[in-house]
């Protein structure tokens, strides 16, 4: 069974920009998150996304949304980059809801310039 | 504020011997725990989790203890592997279908 794919491995863009990443989760899995990962922040929750409807969001700005199609591949996107966007985005996905472990994906490296 | 810490940045140990990782959390809702390890440029992997019901959970190698009072959980791994060196991050939910993950501790095995 292939794992949580993340699509692309790396990307440099530059300040103002925007950029869509994708996220094609396990075959079956209904539930996906991203994260963001920085140094000495750990991983911060983004959103959660389940049957296509956002069911929870962390505290990110609005520039950060995301979607979930109804084959639950999942992308997010960052309008208007910062700086401080440069991280490394982590999709995750679970069969269903709940208190089940997550199966990330190798991220995307995203820098912005 | 941070919920979930993992007040060691990093840790060395000898192969063979005892890793012991540790995790504090100040939500008291928490009910559900897990352990994640991750290695450079690969998505972190599970390795065991527990519930706020149980104070230990065992899995080969691994285990965790879990001290409701203290709001404390640890990771032991015995014995230690070159190949466990990696980071390892606890992460804490309740309930609300998502996690709170630490900050991570970078463990290293020396051979």
């Amino acid at each position: 069974k292939a794992g949580v794919t993340q699509t692309p491995r790396y990307l440099i863009k530059t300040r103002g920009q925007q950029v869509t990443l994708s996220c094609s989760p396990i075959s079956g899995h209904r539930s996906v998150s991203w994260y963001q990962q920085t140094p000495g922040q750990g991983l911060q929750f983004l959103f959660e996304y389940f049957s296509e409807t956002q069911r929870n969001k962390g505290n990110f700005p609005g520039r950060f949304s995301g979607r979930q199609f109804s084959n639950s591949r999942s992308e997010m996107n960052v309008s208007t980059l910062e700086l401080g966007d440069s991280a490394l985005y982590l999709c995750a996905s679970s069969l269903n809801r709940g208190l089940e472990k997550l199966f990330f994906g190798s991220g995307t490296q995203l820098s912005v310039l | 504020d941070q919920q979930v810490k993992q007040n060691s940045p990093s840790l060395s140990v000898q192969e063979g011997r005892i890793s012991i990782l540790n995790c504090d959390y100040t939500n008291s809702m928490f009910d559900y725990f897990l352990w994640y390890k991750k290695y450079p440029a690969e998505g972190p992997t599970f390795l065991i989790s527990i519930s706020s019901i149980k104070d230990k959970n065992e899995d080969g190698r691994f285990t965790v203890f879990l001290n409701k009072s203290a709001k404390h959980l640890s990771l032991h791994i015995v014995p230690s592997q070159p190949g466990d060196s990696a980071v390892y991050f606890c992460a804490a939910s309740e309930g609300t279908y998502k996690y709170i993950f630490g900050t991570g501790t970078r463990l290293k095995v020396l051979a």
